[in-house]
C-alpha cells in the first residue's frame, strides 16, 4: 500500500537532548513537508522541501533542522534549541506534477520532553 | 497575508442532526485554493475535499457538502444526518497558487462531537 509512515508515534526524551523524527513515503512524491500542532491549534509549518538535496524554513523552523537525501525520506530533527518540543509532529508530502497541491499525511509523532 | 478562521472551536450535536461548520479566509491572490481535512482521534489528518477559486459550484458527497463563497469568502462544511463515526477535529486550509511549494495556512479546527 501506498501511504507515508512516521515513526514511533509515541516518543520520549530528556530535555538537553536532541532527537530525530523519522518521515518516509512510498508515493513517488517529490515534495515533503514537516508540521507541527499543539493542543487546540491548528497546523504550523515547519519545514518543507520540493525535491531532493533542497529544503526551505517555514513559519517556526528555529530549534529544528532537516535533511532530504532521499526522495522518499525527510527526517526531523528537534534539537535542544527548542524552547517548547512537546507537541505533535505530522509529516506530509505532495505530488508536483499533478496540480492539485492537496497534501497527504502521515500518521503522526507525537513527541515529550520532560 | 493569509488567513483562515474557523471561529466555532467546539461543536456537540446530538446523531441525526444536521451540523455545519464555518471557515472564512483572507487571501490576496485570485488564484487560490481551498481545503478540507479530517483529524480523527488517531491523528492522522484525511483529506476531504479541495476547491480552486474559479470554481464556486457547491460540492456534495454523500452526506457531506461544501459551499464556497467567493463574495464573503467563505467555505462551509456541511455533514447531513451526522453519525458517531463524524466525531473529530476539521480543519479548513488555503494555499495560494503561486509557483513554490503551495504551502498549506491551517485553521484553528473545530472539535466536532456527535452524541448518540
Amino acid at each position: 500500500d501506498g501511504g507515508i509512515t512516521q515513526s514511533p508515534k509515541y516518543l520520549f526524551r530528556k530535555e538537553g537532548q536532541n532527537v530525530t523524527l523519522s518521515c518516509e513515503q512510498n508515493l513517488n512524491h517529490d515534495a515533503m513537508y514537516w508540521y507541527r500542532q499543539d493542543p487546540g491549534q491548528g497546523l504550523r509549518l515547519i519545514y518543507y522541501s520540493q525535491i531532493v538535496n533542497d529544503f526551505q524554513k517555514g513559519d517556526i523552523a528555529e530549534g529544528y533542522s532537516v535533511s532530504r537525501e532521499k526522495k522518499e525520506s525527510f527526517p526531523l530533527t528537534v534539537t535542544s534549541a527548542q524552547k517548547n518540543p512537546t507537541a505533535f509532529y505530522l509529516c506530509a508530502s505532495r505530488d508536483r506534477d499533478r496540480s492539485s497541491y492537496e497534501q497527504y499525511f502521515g500518521p503522526g509523532t507525537r513527541l515529550t520532553v520532560t | 497575508a493569509q488567513k483562515v478562521t474557523q471561529a466555532q472551536t467546539e461543536i456537540s450535536v446530538v446523531e441525526k442532526e444536521d451540523v455545519t461548520l464555518d471557515c472564512v479566509y483572507e487571501t490576496r491572490d485570485t488564484t487560490y485554493y481551498l481545503f478540507w481535512y479530517k483529524q480523527p482521534p488517531s491523528g492522522e489528518l484525511v483529506f476531504l475535499i479541495r476547491r480552486n477559486s474559479f470554481d464556486e459550484q457547491n460540492e456534495i458527497s454523500g452526506r457531506y457538502s461544501w459551499n464556497f463563497q467567493k463574495s464573503t469568502s467563505s467555505f462551509n462544511f456541511t455533514i447531513t444526518a451526522s453519525q458517531v463515526v463524524d466525531s473529530a477535529v476539521y480543519f479548513c486550509a488555503l494555499s495560494e497558487a503561486q509557483a513554490g511549494a503551495q504551502k498549506l495556512v491551517f485553521g484553528q479546527g473545530t472539535r466536532l462531537t456527535i452524541n448518540p
